[in-house]
């Protein structure tokens, strides 16, 4: 069965840096691209980008960019999220997800994030 | 970027009644890449339906999606008590993706 299981929750300081990883399972990782979505407390969904699992070619959404970098490791079926420079408006739960065509059919089970001091 | 506005951002109704959630688009979306998910308090989105009215594998049949161009609409005919949480919409297209900012479905 399909299985996308993320790293443990993280507590930083600011200007520290972090990566996620979602390790994949059940399926040919590099036939669906990865994509991330951050969720900050009691707020929706919002899309980050992703990263083609074929070509490594990753897409950074508006307002992700600089500090935030999408890589994978095929040998091991894994995507991370490497943030840096980290802020406190970084707290939140990071998903990553497989996307199918133009949705996403599995989640991981999110990683909680806190930046502070 | 394309911006999706769901409304209402809470829909308070009973069990047993009928719910409709709204979703439109800033510019027109292809059927294709609209989708729905469900959320439930500390727990990752769950894909309900895909391609604007295509159900993912084991959704109930009481959660129908449609729509087309700018406005789209998720349809949940008979409430059940595990309904009452959140939903959001979402496209990708162009390499891009976005999702609304959802709507709470919460017992009256």
């Amino acid at each position: 069965q399909v299985q996308l299981v993320q790293s443990g929750s993280e507590l930083k300081k600011p200007g520290a840096s972090v990566k996620v990883s979602c390790k994949a399972s059940g399926y040919t990782f590099t036939k669906f691209a990865m994509n991330w979505v951050r969720q900050a407390p009691g707020q929706g969904l919002e899309w980050m980008g992703g990263i083609n699992t074929n070509t490594g070619n990753p897409t950074n959404a508006q307002g992700f960019t600089g500090r935030f970098v999408f890589s994978l490791d095929t040998s091991v079926t894994t995507a991370y999220l490497q943030i840096s420079s980290l802020k406190a408006e970084d707290t939140a739960v990071y998903y990553c997800a497989r996307r199918v065509i133009n949705s996403y059919d599995y989640w991981g089970q999110g990683t909680l994030l806190t930046v502070s001091s | 970027e394309i911006v999706l506005t769901q409304s209402p951002g809470t829909l308070s109704l009973s069990p047993g009644e009928r719910a409709t959630l709204s979703c439109r688009a800033s510019q027109s979306v292809s059927s294709t890449s609209l989708a729905w998910y469900q959320q439930k308090p500390g727990q990752a989105p769950r894909l309900l339906i895909y391609g604007a009215s295509s159900r993912a594998t084991g959704i109930p049949d009481r959660f129908s999606g449609s729509g087309s161009g700018t406005d789209f609409t998720l349809t949940i005919s008979r409430l059940e008590p595990e309904d009452f949480v959140v939903y959001y919409c979402q496209q990708y297209g162009s390499s891009t993706g976005t999702f609304g900012q959802g709507t709470k479905v919460e017992i009256k």
